[in-house]
């Protein structure tokens, strides 16, 4: 069984485009994560989906970042534009439902220039 | 809003026993899980404690204090493989009735011959 795929696996840009990041889960996972890691710091909550819809965005750091998950299936995460401080390993997973195990990607290491 | 605390780093030798310490704040906790990340890979479930105790899986323990807000990794006869980042994350039930998974910034382990 395929686990979470993510792409691409790295990612570098200019400060002002656009980036935009995929996130295939796990199939028949119904939960899909979105963190974000920065420079060692914690690995950090961005958002939440259920199927197709976010369940929880409280994470999200600004408008310019916007997730969406096609049919319940695979998720994107559009930055636009890209500024420095978005640089850091993006991380996807994915659990099915009640369940606390999360299986992670390998994560997206986006720089910004 | 949540928080967690785990030490930065930890050194120990190969075959000794090493515990990593997590103490946490949120407001729907229900579970502690543990994650382990080797250099460039996806975070990897450990283990999950929802009640109160210690569970064992092989030479990796996990316990649970819900009273004190407080849990943790034991490693015993460590191996250099085991030299990875030990992250302690909080299940949580957020606002929205969802449940999501709020880590701590890791903590460092080197593991020595």
């Amino acid at each position: 069984e395929a686990g979470v795929t993510q792409f691409p696996s790295h990612s570098v840009i200019e400060k002002g485009q656009t980036v935009t990041l995929r996130c295939d889960p796990i199939s028949g996972h119904d939960n899909l994560y979105w963190y974000r890691r920065v420079m060692g710091k914690e690995i950090k909550f961005l958002l939440h989906f259920v199927k197709e819809s976010k369940q929880d965005e409280s994470g999200m750091p600004n408008n310019r970042f916007l997730a969406e998950r096609t049919g319940g299936t695979y998720s994107t995460l559009k930055v636009q534009p890209a500024e420095l401080e978005d640089s850091g390993v993006y991380f996807c997973a994915s659990s099915q439902g009640g369940v606390p195990e999360a299986f992670f990607g390998q994560g997206t290491r986006l720089t910004v220039v | 809003g949540q928080s967690l605390e785990q030490p930065s780093e930890v050194t120990a030798v190969e075959g000794a026993i090493v515990q990593i310490n997590c103490t946490y704040q949120t407001s729907g906790f229900y579970g502690l899980s543990w994650y382990q990340q080797h250099d460039g890979g996806a975070p990897t479930f450990l283990s999950y404690n929802a009640l109160d105790g210690l569970e064992e899986t092989g030479r990796f323990s996990s316990f649970l204090s819900r009273s004190d807000s407080y849990g943790y990794l034991l490693l015993q006869e460590l191996q250099m493989k085991d030299s990875a980042s030990y992250f302690c994350a909080v299940r949580d039930r957020g606002s929205t009735g969802g449940f999501k998974t709020i880590f701590g910034a890791g903590t460092r382990l080197f593991v020595k011959a």
